[in-house]
C-alpha cells in the first residue's frame, strides 16, 4: 500500500515567517495530492490540492508543489498569521480493491507565534 | 457541518457494548468514508463505501462494521472485538474514491469508561 511520510512533525515559527511542510510517497501511481487543515477540536477541512499534471498551485499565501520524479510534494505558508496554527496532513492516493483511497501522512502541528 | 453531520459529537461505552455511530450528508455524494484519530497517529482508515450496497474494509477494519443501505447515510459500529476504541473517529464523503477532496464531518469523540 502507499506510504506517506510527513515532516516535521511539528513546526514553530513567528509571526511573518514562511512555514513548509514536506510528503513523500511511494505510490508511482498517485496523481491527486490534497492538503487539510485541522485546528483543535474541529474537522480537518480541505485547503488546497494539486494534480500530477501541473508542478505548482497557489491560493493567496498557500502554496503546493509537486515533484513527481521524486516522489514528493510541499505546502508553503508566507506572512504567517496567528491564525494558521492548526495541524496540517497532506494526503496521497494508494491503489486498494481496484480504487484509489487516499492515505493520510501523520500530521504536522504548526505553532505560529505572534 | 458543511453538509455532512455526525452525532453524537460525544459517546460513552461501558466495557463489552456495541455502539454506533450516526454520519449522514446531503451533498449528494457517492464515496463516504469512517477515520480513526488518534494523537500522533494521523487519520487511519476503518471502512470505505464507492455506492449504496457496497463498502470495502480499510487498514484497520478489525473490530467495526457498517453498512450502506441509504446513499445519505453510513453508520459505523464499534463493537466489542474492538479492543482500544477510544479515539476522535471523523467520517467524510467525496464526489467519487479518485482525484476528489473530502468533505469531513465534525467527528465524535468516543470513550471506554
Amino acid at each position: 500500500g502507499e506510504n506517506v511520510e510527513q515532516h516535521p512533525s511539528t513546526l514553530s515559527v513567528q509571526e511573518g515567517d514562511s512555514a513548509v511542510i514536506k510528503c513523500t510517497y511511494s505510490d508511482s501511481a498517485s496523481n491527486y495530492f490534497p492538503w487539510y487543515k485541522q485546528e483543535l477540536g474541529k474537522r480537518p477541512q480541505l485547503i488546497i490540492d494539486i494534480r500530477s499534471n501541473v508542478g505548482e498551485k497557489k491560493d493567496q499565501r498557500i502554496a503546493v508543489t509537486l515533484n513527481k520524479t521524486a516522489k514528493h510534494f510541499s505546502l508553503h505558508i508566507t506572512e504567517t498569521q496567528p491564525e494558521d496554527s492548526a495541524v496540517y496532513f497532506c494526503a496521497a492516493p494508494h491503489a486498494s480493491g481496484g480504487s484509489y483511497i487516499p492515505t493520510f501522512g501523520r500530521g504536522t502541528s504548526l505553532i505560529v507565534h505572534p | 457541518d458543511g453538509g455532512i453531520t455526525q452525532s453524537p459529537k460525544y459517546l460513552f461505552r461501558k466495557e463489552g457494548q456495541n455502539v454506533t455511530l450516526s454520519c449522514e450528508q446531503n451533498l449528494n455524494h457517492d464515496a463516504m468514508y469512517w477515520y480513526r484519530q488518534d494523537p500522533g497517529q494521523g487519520l487511519r482508515l476503518i471502512y470505505y463505501s464507492q455506492i449504496v450496497n457496497d463498502f470495502q474494509k480499510g487498514d484497520i477494519a478489525e473490530g467495526y462494521s457498517v453498512s450502506r443501505e441509504k446513499k445519505e447515510s453510513f453508520p459505523l459500529t464499534v463493537t466489542s472485538a474492538q479492543k482500544n476504541p477510544t479515539a476522535f473517529y471523523l467520517c467524510a464523503s467525496s464526489i467519487g474514491v479518485q482525484d476528489y477532496g473530502y468533505t469531513f464531518g465534525s467527528g465524535t469523540r468516543l470513550t471506554v469508561v
